[in-house]
């Protein structure tokens, strides 16, 4: 079973028109749960890093959200240069823990 | 920039040859990372590195062996890769020892094709 599913696999949208991105995890104990962006072509950019259910963050159009079961990335009035790819990832309590990422979910904003 | 860079960003190589990818961080960080990105699957991690010391082997093949000369700079050699080897390899940084709760943050990737 993976610890860290995103859904939908890919999402369309037209430029303006908001969405949410889902990332559920499945952990004993979470220690922290990240999310990136990832342009073709280039490493993963460290967008946010949530600690405990309730927090919230944002930057520029986007919002991360988190619940004990599953965050949120809301993208407000997307435009075409938010088309990327969006990596969540979970690190779980306890000594050796290590990064769990999801696949990921594509986004691509039609102008 | 992220302040990591790797090198080189694109390498195609035969099954019996032998070459290194290499890492620079210039972030100050303590702790490095090689992943293995492969097209509809999870960035898998492969070896980590606190202090230059090697903390983690995710089960990799002995084809490839990590290098770790100080805490800036690490390299992943390889050595009669197979085809299924093709992938992006991505090299991160992050400060503090070991995971902990720190960002991690990733150079460009090198894009690897082995025929």
């Amino acid at each position: 079973e993976d610890q860290v599913t995103q859904s939908p696999e890919a999402l369309r949208l037209q430029e303006g028109e908001s969405s949410s991105l889902n990332c559920s995890y499945t952990v004993s104990g979470l220690r922290g749960l990240f999310w990136y962006r990832q342009d073709p072509g280039k490493g993963p950019e460290f967008l946010f890093t949530l600690y405990s259910a309730g927090e919230e963050k944002e930057k520029e159009r986007l919002k991360a959200t988190l619940t004990k079961k599953e965050s949120f990335l809301h993208i407000t009035a997307p435009k075409p240069e938010d088309s990327a790819t969006y990596l969540c990832a979970v690190l779980e309590t306890g000594a050796n823990s290590k990064l769990t990422f999801g696949k990921g979910i594509t986004l691509s904003v039609r102008p | 920039e992220t302040g990591v860079t790797q090198t080189p960003r694109h390498l195609v190589m035969g099954m019996t040859n032998k070459k290194s990818l290499k890492c620079e961080q210039h972030l100050g960080h303590n702790a490095m990372y090689w992943y293995k990105q492969s097209a509809k699957k999870p960035l898998e991690l492969m070896f980590v590195y606190n202090f230059k010391e090697q903390t983690e082997n995710n089960s990799v093949p002995s084809r490839f062996s990590p290098e770790c000369p100080n805490s800036s700079h690490l390299f992943l050699h390889l050595h009669t890769l197979q085809p299924e080897d093709s992938a992006l390899y991505l090299c991160a940084s992050s400060q503090g020892g070991g995971f902990g709760t720190y960002e991690q943050y990733f150079g460009p990737g090198t894009r690897l094709t082995v025929t």
